[in-house]
């Protein structure tokens, strides 16, 4: 009963290059949401997906980023001409109910590295 | 504009005394209270939670208790253990029934270290 998986668990980019993220929730878990770390800092909140569509993006930034959760496969999140300031790790958290009460399983996470 | 706040960075105990990690909030919308664990270099684990209907759960060394009217609520931790040393996150989410979409809002995180 495979968790939450995140790939890359590290990725380096050099400035301007894109960066694509990965992560296949829970079997059965058809909530998808991403949330991303700063140093020293807590989880901030980027956005909440359900299957192909996006239900709640108030965190993400309003360039560069985006995020996609198709039919088949695994969520996306794409990062655009990277910059240092995105140096972070993202974690991606799954549910199966997408509601309050519902504990959410979170990934490893990916730690992005801008150079 | 933080709606989470963890204030003490850092807490340092015995083995075998208490763990009180504290966290307070501001959003009185807040209907549901996560806390979270996590250790370097992995993704936070769920510990307990709490509705905003309850003021205590418990679950076996850990009891998370919410006073609503100073919008605080805390994590005991007895008896603490050495494997207990990592971050603890708490977190909150808005809304109830099907208006609550679980996104959550994350405090800033305390570092509990449990010493032998």
């Amino acid at each position: 009963n495979a968790g939450v998986m995140q790939n890359p668990r590290h990725l380096v980019r050099r400035r301007g290059q894109e960066a694509r993220l990965r992560c296949s929730p829970m079997k059965g878990h058809s909530h998808v949401y991403w949330y991303r770390q700063l140093p020293e800092e807590g989880l901030k909140f980027m956005v909440y997906l359900q299957k192909e569509n996006i239900i709640d993006e108030s965190g993400m930034p309003k360039e560069r980023f985006s995020a996609e959760f198709p039919k088949e496969g695994p969520s996306i999140l794409r990062i655009q001409q990277v910059v240092r300031g995105d140096s972070a790790a993202y974690f991606c958290a799954s549910s199966q109910t997408g509601t309050g009460n519902t504990e959410a399983f979170f990934g490893q996470g990916t730690r992005l590295t801008v150079v | 504009d933080q709606q989470v706040k963890q204030n003490s960075p850092s807490l340092s105990v015995q083995e075998g005394r208490i763990s009180i990690l504290n966290c307070d909030y501001t959003n009185s919308m807040f209907d549901y209270f996560l806390w979270y664990k996590k250790y370097p270099a992995e993704g936070p684990t769920f510990l307990i939670s709490i509705s905003s209907i309850k003021d205590k759960n418990e679950d076996g060394r850990f009891t998370v208790f919410l006073n609503k009217s100073a919008k605080h609520l805390s994590l005991h931790i007895v008896p603490s253990q050495p494997g207990d040393s990592a971050v603890y996150f708490c977190a909150a989410s808005e809304g109830r029934g099907s208006s609550n979409t679980g996104k959550l809002i994350f405090g800033q995180g305390t570092t509990l270290q449990v010493k032998p």
